[in-house]
């Protein structure tokens, strides 16, 4: 059973490039999870998504920062015109459920650097 | 989520056990402790969780103080593997949504 797979696992944009990263949860979840972890700085969560919906996007910042989980295909997180204050890694989880016993299962993470 | 708090580093010698504490003094009874680690350079790692009795897993045990304001991950023997950060989250079983909320953690060092 394969595991939660992002890609790119780096990913190097130039200022005001746009940066797609993507995220296949475990087979079997529906619930998808995006956070960030800035450099020397601890993971936030950005936003929760289920299968067309976005549940929850308190954590992502208003402007430049889409997020979607299509009915088929991964789901994707897109910053528009990047800023050199985007550079960190970005990890997407997922979860057969959301109580408070279900455990979130983390992919590699995707390294974004702009130049 | 309620807080939790941790100390920011332990050290611990290969082969040896390690007991990394948590204090959740403000936990509600719908709680759940959870707890992740992160290997450098990797993503974050379940690695446990209980809600009022005592757990354990292929990787640790988990010791929950009685009046549940406390918890202890426990590794039977470290490796140099271990070397990671912990973390101990609260999740309420009800109301906690999505997020996990992750603090500052526990750099855990393993020495050979």
């Amino acid at each position: 059973n394969a595991g939660v797979m992002q890609n790119p696992r780096h990913l190097v944009r130039r200022r005001g490039q746009e940066a797609r990263l993507r995220c296949s949860p475990m087979k079997g979840h529906s619930h998808v999870y995006w956070y960030r972890q800035l450099p020397e700085e601890g993971l936030k969560f950005m936003v929760y998504l289920q299968k067309e919906n976005i549940i929850d996007e308190s954590g992502m910042p208003k402007e430049r920062f889409s997020a979607e989980f299509p009915k088929e295909g991964p789901s994707i997180l897109r910053i528009q015109q990047v800023v050199r204050g985007d550079s960190a890694a970005y990890f997407c989880a997922s979860s057969l459920g959301t109580s408070g016993f279900d455990e979130q299962y983390f992919g590699p993470g995707t390294r974004l650097t702009v130049t | 989520d309620a807080k939790t708090t941790q100390p920011n580093s332990m050290e611990s010698n290969e082969e040896e056990p390690v007991h990394l504490p948590c204090n959740h003094s403000t936990i509600s009874g719908t709680d759940y402790i959870h707890w992740y680690r992160q290997l450098p350079s990797q993503g974050p790692e379940y690695v446990i969780h209980g809600l009022t009795s005592n757990v354990n897993n292929r990787m640790a045990s988990l010791a929950i103080a009685e009046d549940r304001k406390s918890s202890t991950l426990i590794l039977h023997r470290a490796t140099l593997r271990d070397a990671a950060v912990y973390y101990c989250i609260l999740r309420d079983a009800e109301t906690s949504g999505s997020r996990l909320t992750f603090g500052e953690g526990t750099q855990l060092t393993v020495n050979p």
